[in-house]
């Protein structure tokens, strides 16, 4: 089934850590996003990427890096994890250009302590 | 910076009953997404709203647009349970490096007997 794919599903990690969460799809869309969901916040964009080799920053940057090698790939990387980083982390995708219909993966409940 | 506003933020309904949800933004966009999201689930597109008075119905629920107004609205029609659910209004702005949507804080909808 074409998607999205996001990994871990949950992950539990040591403050001062780094970890890479992963996001893969698989519709040939041209943009990707990452969106952190927190409770009372909503949906906050971290980064997002128009097309594979460029990416921008959003919103709540600032901790994390994200990388656009190819079309279906766009990890999203925390450098040294802080408990403020606690949160679910949803990859999305999109055609591209105006067409922003976003669809989303199954996200990733990560708690940092 | 485009700012998304929705209220009610916690809606407690009767089955039956009628009620309208409001997504205020604060600058031009001529493209609206509604988003419905289950308890520790992804995000599911409920709507997509093109242009200025676009209507869009799906069984109980209706969305609509005025860009004039920068406002669209989410009515329920004689709300079920299985309505129960958060739901997100999100509108296109344009980043350094593209475009993304910017959600809404969500509306939790509780449909109760």
């Amino acid at each position: 089934i074409a998607g999205i794919t996001q990994a871990p599903t949950s992950q539990i990690l040591a403050a001062g850590r780094r970890m890479t969460l992963r996001c893969t799809q698989d519709m040939r869309h041209n943009a990707m996003y990452w969106y952190r969901q927190d409770l009372g916040l909503g949906l906050r964009l971290i980064h997002y990427s128009n097309t594979a080799g460029t990416t921008g920053k959003g919103e709540v940057p600032d901790g994390y890096s994200v990388s656009r090698a190819n079309t279906d790939d766009f990890p999203l990387t925390l450098a040294s994890a802080v408990p403020s980083q606690t949160s679910v982390y949803f990859c999305a995708s999109s055609p591209g250009g105006v067409n922003t219909e976003a669809f989303f993966g199954q996200g990733t409940r990560l708690t940092v302590v | 910076e485009l700012k998304v506003e929705q209220n009610p933020l916690f809606l407690s309904m009767q089955e039956g009953k009628n009620y309208t949800i409001y997504c205020n933004y604060s600058t031009t966009s001529d493209r609206l997404y509604w988003y419905r999201q289950d308890p520790g689930k992804s995000l599911e597109s409920l709507f997509v709203l093109l242009s200025n008075g676009a209507v869009k119905q799906e069984g109980r629920l209706m969305a609509s647009l005025d860009t004039k107004a920068r406002l669209s609205t989410l009515h329920i029609t004689a709300a079920v349970h299985d309505l129960s659910a958060t739901y997100f209004c999100a509108v296109v702005s344009p980043w350094s490096a593209g475009y993304a949507l910017n959600f809404g804080k969500g509306t939790s909808l509780l449909v109760t007997p």
